[in-house]
Parts: structure tokens; C-alpha cells; sequence
């Protein structure tokens, strides 16, 4: 079974400039989550969908991040513009569902660098 | 909102020999999951163990267990037999059991981390 993918999985961009982050879960997964992972820190959530509608986007800078999951399978997260504090390894992961005990299952990761 | 501390920022223990990570959290839910994942240097974030809450029972995984503490709202992992591919970045994570209710939301809340090193 493929694993999660993303790309790419480095990115260096100047401040001010936009930049956007690829996400495939595993297959038949309806539940997809971004996490922002800033270096010495644990992930944090910015947003979570099931299938292609927002569940819970608490967390998200909405005034720079956005992001989709038109068809409820690939998904995009986007940043305009970045900031310095935006540099950070952007995770996704994803479920079977939600609102059960089913395990989230990680990607790689984008690690972002802003100049 | 919940909250997970991982007190020990680093810790190393000898090939083969037993090491405890900590893990102490703050909710006010009686029922959840705890997950302890590591992270290796390539930074795949891999599930190592789950417990839920309503489980007096403390997970085992191989050479991996917890200590479930529900009422001192603690959660330590044990590694036993110490292996040098156990090196990585620990995370203690809690997730709402209530997801379902709450319309789904149910994201990790991680702690900062523990780095552990393997002494060959």
C-alpha cells in the first residue's frame, strides 16, 4: 500500500513571495490534515477535511493560508504571502475517517525555507 | 483546549539497555486517544503506540509500553532493549475521542519532543 505522498520536498522562497504544497493520501482515505512543524516543536494543526469539506481550520492564518481538496482526494496548501516565520516542514497526513480511533498516517513532509 | 508536556527535551540511553520517555497532559475530556510517534532524521512521522482512555490496560508493542496514569494525567513510554535505530525525535500526541460528535474535528495536539540517542 502506497504511503502518503507529497512534494516537493524542499522549497526555498523570499519573503513576501507565494508558495504551494502538494498532498496525496493514502488511497480510500477520507480524512486529510495539515500540520505546520516549526524546528524544535511538535506539529500543529492548521487544517482538517473530510472528503472535500473543512472540518476544522481553527488554526489556520487565514489571511495568508489557504487551502483545498476539490475532488476530496489530492489536496493543496497554499501560502500568499510567506513570511520569515513561515519556514517551517509542513506535514500531511490522513485516516480513514474521522471521529474514530483510526490511526493518522503521515507524509514525508515540505520543508519550507523563507528568505 | 488540551495541552501535552514532554518534560525532557533530550535523553540517551546505552545499546540494550531500558530507557522511560514522559509524557504528562491537561485535558478536561474523560475520553481520548494517547499516541506516542517517532520521527527519524528523515522526518516520516511513524506510529509507535496508541492507548485509549477507556482501556485500564497499558499498551505493549514489542519492546515498546506505556504507562497509562489516567488519573495523574500521564503517559510515559518504556523502551526496552534499546536498538541503535530507535535514535529519533519522540512526540506524545492526544486526540479527542469525541471527534464524532463535534463534527469530526479530531487533529493531533503534540507535545515538543524528546531526542533520543542510542550510546552504541
Amino acid at each position: 500500500e502506497a504511503g502518503v505522498a507529497q512534494s516537493p520536498r524542499y522549497k526555498i522562497i523570499e519573503k513576501r513571495q507565494s508558495v504551494a504544497f502538494w498532498c496525496n493520501p493514502i488511497s480510500g482515505h477520507a480524512t486529510l490534515y495539515w500540520y505546520q512543524q516549526i524546528l524544535g516543536q511538535g506539529p500543529k494543526l492548521l487544517i482538517q477535511f473530510q472528503n472535500n469539506g473543512v472540518v476544522d481550520d481553527s488554526q489556520l492564518p487565514k489571511d495568508r493560508f489557504s487551502a483545498e481538496r476539490l475532488k476530496g482526494v489530492d489536496s493543496t496548501l497554499k501560502i500568499q504571502p510567506a513570511k520569515l516565520e513561515d519556514s517551517a516542514v509542513y506535514l500531511c497526513a490522513s485516516s480513514w475517517t474521522s471521529g474514530s480511533s483510526d490511526t493518522q498516517y503521515f507524509g514525508p513532509g515540505t520543508r519550507l525555507t523563507v528568505l | 483546549a488540551q495541552t501535552v508536556t514532554q518534560s525532557q527535551p533530550e535523553m540517551s540511553v546505552q545499546e540494550a539497555e531500558t530507557v522511560t520517555l514522559s509524557c504528562t497532559y491537561d485535558t478536561s475530556e474523560s475520553d481520548y486517544y494517547l499516541f506516542w510517534y517517532k520521527q527519524p532524521p528523515s522526518r516520516q512521522m511513524i506510529l509507535v503506540i496508541r492507548q485509549e482512555a477507556y482501556k485500564q490496560q497499558n499498551a505493549t508493542e514489542n519492546r515498546f509500553s506505556v504507562n497509562f496514569q489516567k488519573a495523574a494525567k500521564s503517559f510515559s513510554l518504556k523502551i526496552s532493549d534499546s536498538q541503535l535505530g530507535d535514535a529519533a525525535m519522540y512526540f506524545c500526541a492526544y486526540r479527542t475521542a469525541s471527534g464524532y460528535s463535534g463534527g469530526g474535528a479530531d487533529g493531533l495536539t503534540f507535545g515538543k519532543g524528546t531526542h533520543l540517542i542510542i550510546q552504541p
